[in-house]
């Protein structure tokens, strides 16, 4: 069935240092929609960036991702790490013949010092 | 901006009874969802809704069931809860269309005893 990888469950960064949390996912078909997600504590989680554009760069509060479907990756990056971003980040997919299910990774836990 | 009420935010449950998570949500969302967050796994699905009277099964079903009986409302039952369903449940709805974003309560803490 359709999954998704997040390898790192903890990264401890040093502020002002390049972030990059790996997401990888599974699937048989061809159309899939990725999203990232942030989870604040004592607060909801939030989108913070989505795409279904191969090899499209997609950008959203200092971070970004690239969709890339040749190797199923939907990787997060941001040039410089930043206190407030400490976080619980989840990568997400949607299949476009999979109606609604929407399917979490098992989240990294950002955590930047100063 | 989208609005989803869980209820209650924290409850303690024995072994064997029965819980009822309540959610609501004021956005017209077709799609609802419920996921347990625990350490180690992230937020897994346990059922989702396309709209009022249906329900689906996700990830992990076994252990609840979920009733749409409106379009506003999805409520996820435990009949027997167990200590292994303690957990942090999010309750999140969204548009209809595969693109769309969902948007999440703020939780509900679960303790079963």
């Amino acid at each position: 069935g359709d999954s998704v990888t997040q390898k790192e469950g903890l990264v401890t960064l040093t502020e002002g240092l390049p972030v990059m949390l790996n997401c990888t996912y599974q699937t048989i078909y061809s159309n899939a929609f990725l999203f990232w997600y942030v989870h604040y504590l004592n607060e909801s989680p939030r989108l913070l960036l989505k795409s279904s554009t191969d090899n499209k760069r997609t950008e959203h509060q200092g971070f970004h991702a690239t969709l890339h479907k040749s190797s199923s990756s939907f990787h997060l990056q941001k040039s410089s790490a930043q206190l407030s971003d400490s976080a619980l980040y989840y990568c997400a997919l949607i299949f476009n013949n999979a109606g609604a299910k929407l399917t979490f990774g098992g989240g990294t836990r950002l955590t930047v010092r100063p | 901006e989208a609005a989803v009420t869980q209820s209650p935010r924290n409850k303690v449950a024995v072994t064997g009874g029965k819980v009822t998570l309540s959610c609501n949500q004021t956005n017209n969302h077709n799609n609802m969802y419920w996921y347990r967050q625990d350490t180690g796994h992230g937020l897994r699905l346990i059922h989702y809704s396309y709209g009022a009277g249906s329900t689906e099964k996700g990830d992990i079903p076994d252990g609840y069931k979920a009733s749409r009986p409106s379009q506003e409302n999805f409520s996820l039952i435990l009949e027997l809860a167990t200590p292994s369903q303690t957990s942090v449940y999010f309750c999140a709805s969204g548009d209809q269309g595969w693109d769309t974003e969902v948007f999440f309560g703020k939780g509900t803490r679960l303790t079963v005893v």
